[in-house]
This record gives C-alpha cells, sequence and structure tokens, in this order.
C-alpha cells in the first residue's frame, strides 16, 4: 500500500528557532500533499495544500511566512515552522495524493513539536 | 454552521454493542466522503468511503443521504479494539480534493 513517512517524529526546540519538517511518499509520486495540524482534543486542521512545482495554497488565518511550504519533488515537501512559539506546539501531520488518480490521501505518521 | 460536525462524544459501551455515529456537512458541493479512524497521538487510518447506496465492511455499515447532507457509521458487534475516534471527513469539493474533518467522536469499548 501507499506509503507516507515523516521526519522527524518528534521535536523539542527553544522559542524562536526554527524546525524543518519533511514529508515523504515512499512508494508513489504525489503531486499535490496537505498539511494539517492537531491541537489535543481538536479537529484536523488543514493548514496548506502543497502543489509540487508551485506556490503553496493557505487556509485562511494561516501565516504563509511563518509556515513555509516547498514541494520540490513529486515525493518530498517540507514544512518549515519559522520562529517557533509555545503556541505553536501541536501534532503536524502530511498527507499525499497519489498521482495517478483516486480520491484518497495517504497520511504520514505525524511529527509532534513542543516549543519551549 | 461547522463544515462538519459530529455527534458529541465520548460513547462507552460494552462489547458486543451496537453503536451508531452520525454527522453532517454544510457544503452541499462535496462530492467525497469517508470515515477514518485516528488512535491515541497517532495519524488518522482511512476506515472506509461513503457512498450514496450505502457499503458494508465486515462489522461497519456507512451511510450518506445527500439530501439531508448526512452521514451515518454503524459499528456492530464492538470489539475491545474498536476504541478509537471515528472522524467524519468530507471533501471539499473542487480541483484539489481538500479534505474537512470533523472533531471526532470517540469510542470507548469496555470488557
Amino acid at each position: 500500500g501507499a506509503v507516507v513517512s515523516q521526519h522527524p517524529s518528534r521535536v523539542i526546540c527553544k522559542s524562536g528557532t526554527s524546525v524543518k519538517i519533511e514529508c515523504r511518499s515512499l512508494d508513489f509520486q504525489a503531486t499535490t500533499m496537505f498539511w494539517y495540524r492537531q491541537f489535543p482534543k481538536k479537529s484536523l486542521m488543514l493548514m496548506a495544500t502543497s502543489n509540487e512545482g508551485s506556490k503553496a495554497t493557505y487556509e485562511q488565518g494561516v501565516e504563509k511566512d511563518k509556515f513555509l511550504i516547498n514541494h520540490a519533488s513529486l515525493t518530498l515537501s517540507t514544512l518549515t515552522v519559522t520562529s517557533a512559539h509555545p503556541e505553536d506546539s501541536s501534532f503536524y501531520i502530511c498527507s499525499a495524493k497519489d498521482r495517478t488518480g483516486g480520491n484518497e490521501q495517504f497520511f504520514g505518521p505525524g511529527t509532534r513539536l513542543t516549543v519551549l | 454552521r461547522k463544515e462538519v460536525e459530529q455527534d458529541p462524544g465520548p460513547f462507552n459501551v460494552p462489547e458486543g454493542a451496537t453503536v451508531a455515529f452520525n454527522c453532517t456537512y454544510s457544503n452541499s458541493a462535496s462530492q467525497s466522503f469517508f470515515w477514518y479512524r485516528q488512535d491515541c497521538r497517532k495519524e488518522p487510518k482511512l476506515l472506509m468511503s461513503v457512498y450514496s447506496s450505502g457499503n458494508e465492511d465486515g462489522r461497519f455499515t456507512a451511510q450518506l443521504n445527500r439530501a439531508s447532507q448526512y452521514i451515518s457509521l454503524l459499528i456492530r458487534d464492538s470489539k475491545l479494539s474498536d476504541s478509537a475516534t471515528y472522524l467524519c471527513v468530507v471533501n471539499r469539493g473542487g480541483s484539489q480534493g481538500n479534505l474537512i474533518f470533523g472533531k471526532g467522536t470517540k469510542l470507548s469499548v469496555k470488557p
């Protein structure tokens, strides 16, 4: 089956630092990847849609200069949380759609970010 | 109105019970509907897609009513391993296929 990996799985950083999270589709190519955030006891919230070779589309209320997304290849998208603050602590999950079609999104295992 | 609304939880049921979850969505342009399962501190995993004709997968039955913009999930003969949060998920419509997640309903199956 389609597998999506994320790295790192967990990160703890100091306030003000930047953190990069990688999302890879391991056995398929993904023209579209999605980034979600989930706070404790809350639903997954779509942050942005990442399209290979073009700019990401951000959801309302998500700062594009704070959450930098790069989708340079068909198997890799990165999310960089710049100048992270404690309120950015959350569970970040990516998903990917197979370029060959279908509606299913395959989810990565998530990255738990804790900003001290 | 929220894009996707679900029954508030938690549902605490004994093993073997039948439990039903309901969900409503607001965007009439939505074309795809899913139930996902999420275990604590894990990523969501697709449980099943939901079709207009209704579909069944073992102990799980999903129903869609487009006119009422209503989705349901029925779990029969609950197992301890069914304990999780069940997420109603709707495609927003349009070419991107963005998924909108409900808040989830927590199910706890007790021995």
